[in-house]
């Protein structure tokens, strides 16, 4: 089975921080995506990459930030931490389009 | 463009009931269709999904659905809820021809009363 592993289930950060969030997958995968779920708004799309160094911007980018160097992960990085930032942070990778998403287990992220 | 929709922020069932979550979709191609469940504090599990061949899927858990092309559902069914079918649950539909983005609809929370 594919893993898709995120370094951190809990995160407390204070604003104005640096925080990286990290996501591996194990099955070679091309496409990786970053994913925020806030209550009532479903599933927001931040970035995704379908290659090492490719991204593209997703739904919600601003404030967000994101590295692929090598194609098993995929880091989301938030530039200065705000509040509005608190939230559950999902990554997904994909590899044929046949198979869906294989999902991590989340980080929710509190920033105070 | 591909969208989905998912009729019921909640839906309550008794346990031993059957359950229905129901999935419209639009797309503008042969879609690939999944749902997805949500544990409390955990990320979304493949539950099932149809691309081609026989239209009822049969998933994990003993979750069905059915692909009706001529109504674009893909509803989720189960003849009998147990307690642990609590969750929340998304369907999603591939995101075109060549795109590898899933849609997904805003979600179902399901809840059983014993």
């Amino acid at each position: 089975d594919v893993k898709v592993t995120q370094s951190s289930r809990y995160l407390v950060k204070r604003t104005g921080e640096k925080v990286f969030l990290e996501c591996v997958q194990d099955m070679d995968h091309e496409n990786m995506f970053w994913y925020r779920q806030d209550p009532g708004l479903g599933l927001r799309l931040i970035y995704f990459s379908y290659d090492v160094k490719m991204k593209e911007k997703g739904d919600i980018p601003e404030g967000y930030s994101v590295s692929r160097e090598k194609k098993e992960r995929f880091s989301l990085i938030l530039e200065s931490a705000s509040t509005n930032q608190t939230s559950m942070y999902l990554c997904a990778s994909r590899g044929d389009r046949a198979y869906g998403y294989t999902f991590g287990s989340g980080t929710r992220l509190t920033v105070v | 463009a591909q969208s989905v929709t998912q009729l019921g922020s909640h839906v309550s069932v008794s346990e031993g009931a059957l359950v229905l979550l129901r999935c419209n979709y639009s797309s503008s191609v042969p879609p690939y269709l999944f749902w997805y469940v949500q544990y409390p504090n955990q990320g979304l599990q493949l539950l099932l999904k149809y691309t081609t061949g026989a239209t009822l899927v049969k998933g994990i858990n003993g979750f069905e659905a059915e692909f009706k092309k001529s109504e674009t559902s893909f509803h989720l069914t189960k003849p009998s809820a147990h307690m642990s079918d609590a969750a929340e649950y998304f369907c999603a539909v591939s995101g075109g021809i060549s795109s590898y983005k899933l849609i997904f609809g805003s979600g179902t929370r399901l809840l059983v009363r014993p």
